[in-house]
């Protein structure tokens, strides 16, 4: 089955700095790979996702980058923010035009904190 | 819109009590995830719906058992908990089609003595 390997676990920057996370997955077969953002005591909630067909995707503050040759995707948060800081999730998984998340597996999360 | 909502927030439990985590949406999604998530190992599947009336296995679904009898509730039960099972669990639901965005509730923390 599928397996997330998701670096640094914890992860501190100056507010204004670049946040770097990235994950590598082992199934070729994956093809839809979201990141969730996690604050504290909440559910995490869908940030940004990016399907195999596309190289890199960009959302204001945060893109992600895709490289299925390596196995990688990344995500990058430009000029941080104190709201930032929370515990991000990479996911990989899918591969089914019909069906449910239930192949999706989870990275280990990185706590990232912005200091102001 | 409430989205997912998860009964109780929080719950201390005895070892070899049963106990049910309650769940539901009222967004008419298919799918619907019931997922724990433990210090350092992130968020993982226990059993998951696909639509009412169907269940599955997810990663870690030994101990643990649902019921789909309609689209809104999805509960979760410990028949007989573990201090093991000491977890904060999260719901979840999400459209049934090509693999998209999960939808989670607030979560419920257990703790088992």
């Amino acid at each position: 089955g599928e397996n997330v390997e998701q670096h640094p676990s914890t992860l501190s920057v100056q507010e204004g700095d670049s946040a770097v996370i990235k994950c590598t997955y082992s199934d070729s077969a994956s093809n839809y790979f979201p990141w969730y953002k996690q604050e504290l005591g909440k559910g995490p909630q869908l940030i940004i996702d990016i399907r195999s067909n596309v190289g890199e995707k960009k959302d204001q503050r945060i893109a992600v980058t895709l490289n299925k040759t390596a196995k990688h995707f990344s995500l990058h948060i430009t000029e941080t923010q104190p709201e930032d800081s929370a515990v991000y999730f990479c996911a990989a998984g899918g591969y089914q035009t019909q069906g449910g998340s239930e192949k999706l597996v989870f990275g280990k999360g990185t706590k990232l904190t912005v200091n102001p | 819109i409430a989205g997912i909502t998860q009964a109780p927030t929080s719950q201390i439990l005895a070892a070899g009590r049963r106990m049910t985590l309650r769940c539901t949406q009222d967004m008419r999604h298919n799918a619907m995830y019931w997922y724990r998530q433990d210090l350092g190992l992130g968020l993982r599947l226990i059993h998951y719906s696909n639509t009412a009336g169907t269940t599955g296995k997810g990663e870690v679904p030994d101990g643990y058992s649902v019921s789909r009898a309609n689209t809104d509730d999805f509960p979760l039960t410990l028949a007989s908990a573990v201090p093991s099972q000491t977890s904060v669990y999260f719901c979840a639901s999400s459209v049934l089609r090509e693999t998209g965005e999960l939808f989670f509730g607030e979560g419920s923390r257990l703790t088992v003595l």
